[in-house]
């Protein structure tokens, strides 16, 4: 079966440290990709990175880096410098093809960035 | 250029009526996607549109649940009798095409709320 696991339902971090948002994944497809969203209070879901299985390097966009673990079925979005705005909900995805590309969701986990 | 829209952003409704949720998606893309995301949760797939046809409809919770997109663009949902476990918001997501690396954009959603 697909899933998505995010075990953190919440975190709480001070403004310019770095946090790790963590995301297990669970596929017997040996294609897939995997995304990372935002979602802000204002509702919009944001894309931020983007890493396919055959990928060798880790995804990187700006302040985000996607720490990709084949092996261990793991894809932690890591966020450097925090800052306010970073505040929101954040969801792991994963797109396969034996779900017609659909994108498989997890629960999310909520991130407050302190001051 | 534009993104995805949806209108309305807010719909009240009351039991049993009929509504219709309409998604513009980006120009040129031809896979258009509808998840249903309820209060504190990930969102949940509906349907999928490559074209004009509905390629997967597995997602619909009910045949009170359909979907359409004559023109290959514009789709709009349609929930007839709507019920109180009808209330969530409603985004719409379209991508260049189907496939593993093609991310999906999401609009900015409409928020059911069914009295």
């Amino acid at each position: 079966a697909q899933k998505i696991t995010q075990t953190q339902p919440g975190m709480f971090v001070q403004e310019k440290e770095a946090v790790t948002l963590d995301c297990t994944y669970d596929t017997s497809d040996q294609s897939y990709g995997l995304f990372w969203y935002k979602q802000p209070s204002s509702g919009e879901m944001i894309f931020l990175i983007y890493q396919g299985s055959y990928d060798e390097q880790n995804a990187t966009e700006g302040r985000y880096s996607l720490n990709f673990q084949k092996a261990r079925k793991s894809a932690n979005l890591v966020i450097s410098a925090s800052q306010l705005g970073d505040s929101a909900m954040y969801f792991c995805a994963m797109r396969v093809p034996d779900s017609n590309y659909q994108l498989i969701w997890g629960a999310g986990t909520k991130l407050i960035i302190k001051p | 250029g534009a993104g995805v829209s949806q209108t309305p952003s807010n719909k009240v409704t009351e039991k049993g009526k009929y509504v219709e949720l309409r998604c513009d998606p980006i120009s040129g893309h031809t896979a258009l996607y509808w998840y249903r995301q309820s209060l504190g949760q990930g969102p949940e797939f509906l349907i999928y549109f490559q074209g004009t046809g509905a390629a997967d409809d597995s997602g619909l919770p009910n045949d009170r649940f359909f979907a359409v997109r004559p023109e290959g663009s514009v789709s709009t949902l349609k929930i007839q009798r709507t019920e109180r476990g009808d209330s969530a918001v409603y985004l719409c997501a379209s991508s260049p095409t189907s496939g593993i690396g093609y991310t999906q954009y999401f609009g900015p959603g409409t928020r059911l709320t069914v009295l």
